[in-house]
């Protein structure tokens, strides 16, 4: 059974930094993409970043570009994001999805962990 | 960035009876590769999103087959033969056929069901 479990939310002031980490497990990590996808209190979704099996191909959205980045750990199962200069708008539950595939674009999301909350505020 | 647009944004269905939501993405969705990128989430309350149909009309392991998807191009369906209580819940379409520059994968603003 597939397992994504997310960790590391929490209240962080605007302009401050928080790590966040999702632990793998029910399947061959090292396979497949993941992602990173949140969601502003109701509100939709956003997806914010992508990394492929291999770490060697990394994307991100606009609006996070240059502030958040992307990591994962292979012999860990875990894939990390760090998240950088926050912003109110940051606020969110953050999810953890595993790609389909081994690359990150042109790909979907077929497992999703249940999210960890990040709230941006003074 | 591509644009999805669903409508409508709420539904209210008796149990059995059928639902329809309709997507429509500003670009089309099919790729050179043969392949039409456009995917449906369910998100029931309180829970994380759910895969249901992958690449127009693929339904995802576990997924009863009351749920269909079809469409081509840019314009996209979802449709539930009959509506039972477990369907509740926010339904967005997403597109993954875009590469950089721009959003890679966009949501749909979601279609919140509910039974009558």
């Amino acid at each position: 059974e597939v397992q994504l479990v997310e960790s590391g939310g929490g209240l962080v002031q605007p302009g401050r930094s928080l790590r966040l980490s999702c632990a793998a497990s029910g399947f061959t990590f090292d396979d497949y993409a993941m992602h990173w996808v949140r969601q502003a209190p109701g509100k939709g979704l956003e997806w914010v970043s992508g990394i492929s099996w291999n770490s060697g191909s990394i994307g991100y959205a606009d609006s996070v570009k240059g502030r958040f980045t992307i990591s994962r750990d292979n012999a860990k199962n875990s894939l990390y994001l760090q998240m950088n200069s926050l912003r109110a708008e940051d606020t969110a539950l953050y999810y953890c999805a595993k790609g389909y595939d081994y690359v990150w674009g042109r790909n979907y999301f077929d497992y999703w962990g249940q999210g960890t909350l990040v709230t941006v505020s003074s | 960035d591509i644009v999805m647009t669903q409508t409508p944004l709420s539904l209210s269905v008796t149990p059995g009876q059928p639902a329809s939501i309709s997507c429509k993405s500003s670009q089309s969705l099919l790729h050179s590769d043969g392949k039409t990128y456009l995917y449906w989430y369910l998100q029931k309350p309180g829970q994380s999103p759910q895969l249901l149909i992958y690449e127009v009309s693929n339904r995802f392991s576990g997924v009863p087959d009351r749920f269909s998807g079809s469409g081509s191009g840019t314009d996209f369906t979802l449709k539930i033969s009959r509506v039972e209580a477990e369907d509740v819940g926010v339904y967005y379409c997403m597109q993954s056929i875009q590469l950089p520059p721009g959003s890679l994968y966009t949501f749909g603003q979601g279609t919140k069901l509910e039974i009558k």
